[in-house]
């Protein structure tokens, strides 16, 4: 079993539909980031949370960190959201900031 | 800042010969890593510095793959004798250490294609 799981694997939604991936991790951690990847390779931080509650523009991640889930929801989806979404996390025994990843969430939005 | 900088963006080999990929990492980080990641696939760790030290090898970096940071700026991964199972996509990404946790910034990435 990976550390670091995500679901789904894809998703396809409506534009202006609100969208939640979902990503749940077995071991003690430090922080939890949820990364964006467009197609080419680049990867964008979007979050880095150890607790609660984030909130950037459309996008909302949340951590629940007794029952080791954090969930990335996507408010009024558009287009240009269309990428790929990972979950990470930061092992409180890891050196360093080395991260375990989640094998993505391939996120569609059709106009 | 120009941000984490990879070089080259595409490399096409033959199986069996001798790749090197750069990464310049943003000046005032002081951690360097390096992922790999395949279709369909998150990244997985490779190895990561601070500043000159290598500090930890995943057992993915098999005795063909060799990373360095000579300077503690930039790092080159280098591949010998490539396989076709070395394609994939090699990231870089810095941070900086410090009493808060420093995110991650990638580069763009390297893609290896080994014919």
């Amino acid at each position: 079993k990976n550390e670091v799981e995500q679901s789904p694997q894809n998703l396809t939604a409506q534009e202006g539909e609100f969208i939640t991936i979902n990503c749940s991790y077995s071991v003690g951690i430090s922080a939890l980031h949820w990364l964006q990847q467009h197609p080419g390779g680049g990867i964008v931080s979007l979050f880095m949370l150890s607790s609660g509650k984030k909130k950037h523009g459309r996008l909302i991640a949340t951590i629940n960190i007794q029952e080791k889930h954090s969930s990335l929801h996507i408010t009024a989806s558009h287009p240009r959201d269309s990428a790929v979404y990972i979950c990470a996390v930061r092992s409180n025994k890891a050196a360093g900031n080395k991260l375990t990843f989640g094998g993505g969430t391939r996120v569609l939005v059709k106009p | 800042d120009t941000g984490v900088s990879q070089n080259p963006r595409h490399k096409i080999t033959k199986r069996g010969q001798n790749v090197t990929f750069r990464c310049d990492p943003i000046s005032e980080h002081n951690r360097l890593y390096w992922y790999r990641q395949t279709l369909g696939q998150g990244p997985e760790f490779l190895t990561y510095f601070q500043n000159e030290a290598q500090l930890e090898k995943s057992r993915l970096l098999s005795d063909r793959f060799s990373a360095e940071r000579p300077k503690g700026s930039f790092s080159t991964l280098e591949i010998q004798r490539t396989e076709q199972g070395d394609s994939a996509m090699y990231l870089c990404a810095s941070s900086r250490t410090g009493e808060a946790e420093s995110p991650l910034h990638f580069g763009n990435g390297t893609r290896l294609t080994v014919t």
